[in-house]
């Protein structure tokens, strides 16, 4: 079975502070991608990143990190020195033949 | 940068109306999906679409719901008899491939659909 946990429904940190969206997945497959999207209030779906089974190299883009560690089974994102536009529910996927979403973190980040 | 694009971004029916939500995929990509999103819950796969025809539904994609290319270009979703519970955000997207194929995955802005 393929699914996807994000345990953490709701953060919130003042900004400037570090926060970290844990996300941890199942699947039987050798090979699969893992992806996260960030879902602002206006609803629609912003890739962030997508990894593949074979890298687990971590990956920082400016201000956001992912830590993928296949002994754990876990695609972490960190938000470094969290600004207020930040502020959305952050999904973790994983592609397999079809996308399979965590349930969602809802993250504020209070000025 | 290539989009999936989905029209309307917003609609509004009756209950027991049909609906049909459209979606133009990336113009090289195979597979097509369908996603839905109930108000503040996750976002749940409908079906998916390859070589024209469905290739895997959840028990959500019930006899309610149809897919269809119809030129090409566009991949619809139709809701025959629309329920309130049918209220949702609905989004498409399309992939070059799935599995050991590296997939470009794109998703469309979403189609939020309201019944009334």
């Amino acid at each position: 079975a393929q699914k996807v946990t994000q345990a953490q429904t709701e953060i919130s940190v003042v900004e400037k502070e570090d926060v970290t969206l844990d996300c941890v997945y199942e699947t039987r497959d050798t090979t699969y991608y893992l992806f996260w999207y960030k879902q602002p209030p206006s609803g629609e779906l912003v890739f962030l990143i997508r990894r593949n089974s074979f890298d687990e190299q971590n990956e920082i883009s400016g201000r956001y990190s992912w830590n993928f560690q296949k002994s754990t089974s876990s695609f972490n994102f960190t938000i470094t020195a969290s600004q207020v536009v930040d502020s959305a529910v952050y999904f973790c996927a994983l592609l397999g033949n079809q996308f399979y979403f965590g349930t969602g973190t809802s993250l504020t980040v209070i000025p | 940068e290539p989009e999936v694009t989905q029209t309307p971004s917003h609609q509004v029916t009756q209950m027991g109306q049909e609906v049909i939500l459209r979606c133009v995929p990336i113009s090289n990509h195979l597979y097509f999906y369908w996603y839905r999103q109930i108000l503040g819950q996750k976002v749940e796969f409908l079906v998916s679409f390859y070589n024209n025809e469905i290739s895997e539904k959840s028990e959500i994609f019930d006899d309610q719901f149809s897919v269809e290319r119809p030129d090409g270009s566009n991949f619809t979703l139709k809701i025959r008899s629309t329920k309130l519970e049918d209220s949702a955000m609905y989004f498409c997207a399309s992939s070059e491939g799935t599995g050991a194929v590296l997939p470009e995955a794109f998703f469309g802005q979403g189609t939020r659909l309201t019944v009334v």
